[in-house]
This record gives C-alpha cells, structure tokens and sequence, in this order.
C-alpha cells in the first residue's frame, strides 16, 4: 500500500512569512497526527485528528498554528508568521483507528528551515 | 501527563555483539510500547511493539520487555550489523490511537 505522503520535503522562508505543510494519510486510515521533531529530539504531538474532529490539540500553539483536515483525508498545518524557533522536521502519520491498539505510520516530513 | 526518559543516548557497538536500550515511562495508564528506527533524513519506522498484557515479544534479532512495575521497557538488538545503526526511540501511549510520547532517542552505531 502507499505510505503517508507529505509535501513539500523541504522549505526555506523568512521569518514572518506563512507557510503551508500538506499530508495524504494512508487510504482508509481514519486517525491522522502531525507531530514537530526538533533535531536530536524525538517526534512531539501537535494535533490528532479522528476524521475530520480535531480530538486533541492541547500542544498546538495556537497563536501562530492552525489545521484542518475538512474532508477527513487530507490535511494541512499552518504557520502565520513563522519564527526562527520553528525550524524543525513536521512529521504527520496516520493510523487505521481499528482494534485497541494500532500502529501508526509515519511520512518523510517536511523540513523547515526558518532564516 | 506522560514523560519518557531514554538512555542511552548514544551507544557504539561492534558488529556482532548486543546493543540494549534502556526507556522509563512515568504514566502507569500507559499500555502501548513502541520502538521506532529512524535513519538519517528518513521516516520513523516500527521495528516492534508491546502491549501491556505481554513480558517479552521477540522477532528474529529484535527483541522487547515490559516491566510494569517498575514502569520500564528496553529494546534488545543481538548480533549487530552495520546496517542497525540509526537513531532508535522508545513511545508509550494508552489504548486506542492516543498520541505516542517518545524518548529523546538513541544514536545506535555499530562497528565493523
């Protein structure tokens, strides 16, 4: 099956400027995340969203970030403006939402570099 | 909330001999432990998981244990090969598709 795919891999802005991350979960899969990992850190949950209902998102911060998942498929995280401390990885991943337990399946990520 | 602690965070190893890698969670609802592989500039990808209900779990080199108890899990990497060297993060999260709280990783490098 196809993987979680995301775009752009890499971005460069300045900073104040918007940017836009866009993710393709896996077909069928109903439970989406997008999770930020700083280098050398392991991944941290943003948002997670059960279809399009964002269920939690107690750790986006909301001055500057925004998502959406409309249609329950797709869905794009915001930055507006972006800040230099922002640099990192933006990983989203997607999981079935069947059984107790399931596995979630990451993307590449999108890299962002903040000048 | 949840908070997971992980250690090593670097461990060089010659190929051949075993590599643990040690994680602490500190939320005892905590019931889903995962490992996940990350090779430079790629996507996490799950080598193995367990589930609170379980001790052990092992597939072929790769092996896990739970110690509720003592609220701690270690993965266990026996006969190491060059192409096991990556960065290695230990998650704990509760049922059903709840967010995963990860460790700060483990840069695993095994010599040849």
């Amino acid at each position: 099956e196809a993987g979680v795919v995301q775009s752009p891999r890499y971005k460069i802005i300045e900073k104040k400027q918007p940017v836009a991350f866009w993710c393709n979960p896996i077909s069928g899969h109903n439970t989406l995340y997008w999770y930020l990992q700083n280098l050398g850190q392991g991944p941290e949950l943003l948002i997670r969203y059960e279809n399009e209902e964002a269920v939690d998102d107690s750790q986006l911060p909301k001055d500057r970030f925004s998502a959406e998942r409309l249609k329950g498929v797709d869905s794009t995280l915001k930055i507006q403006p972006a800040e230099l401390g922002d640099s990192a990885v933006y990983l989203c991943a997607s999981s079935s939402g069947q059984g107790v337990y399931n596995e979630q399946f990451f993307g590449p990520g999108t890299r962002l570099t903040v000048l | 909330g949840e908070n997971v602690e992980q250690h090593p965070s670097t461990l060089s190893v010659q190929e051949g001999d075993s590599a643990v890698i040690k994680c602490t969670y500190s939320d005892s609802a905590s019931n889903y432990f995962p490992w996940y592989k990350q090779e430079l500039g790629k996507r996490p990808q799950l080598i193995i998981d367990i589930r609170s209900n379980v001790g052990e779990k092992k597939d072929q080199r790769i092996a896990v244990t739970l110690n509720k108890t003592a609220k701690h899990f270690s993965l266990h990497i026996t006969e190491t090969q060059p192409e096991d060297s990556a960065v290695y993060f230990c998650a704990a999260s509760k049922e059903y598709g709840n967010k995963l709280v990860f460790g700060a990783g483990t840069i695993l490098r095994v010599k040849s």
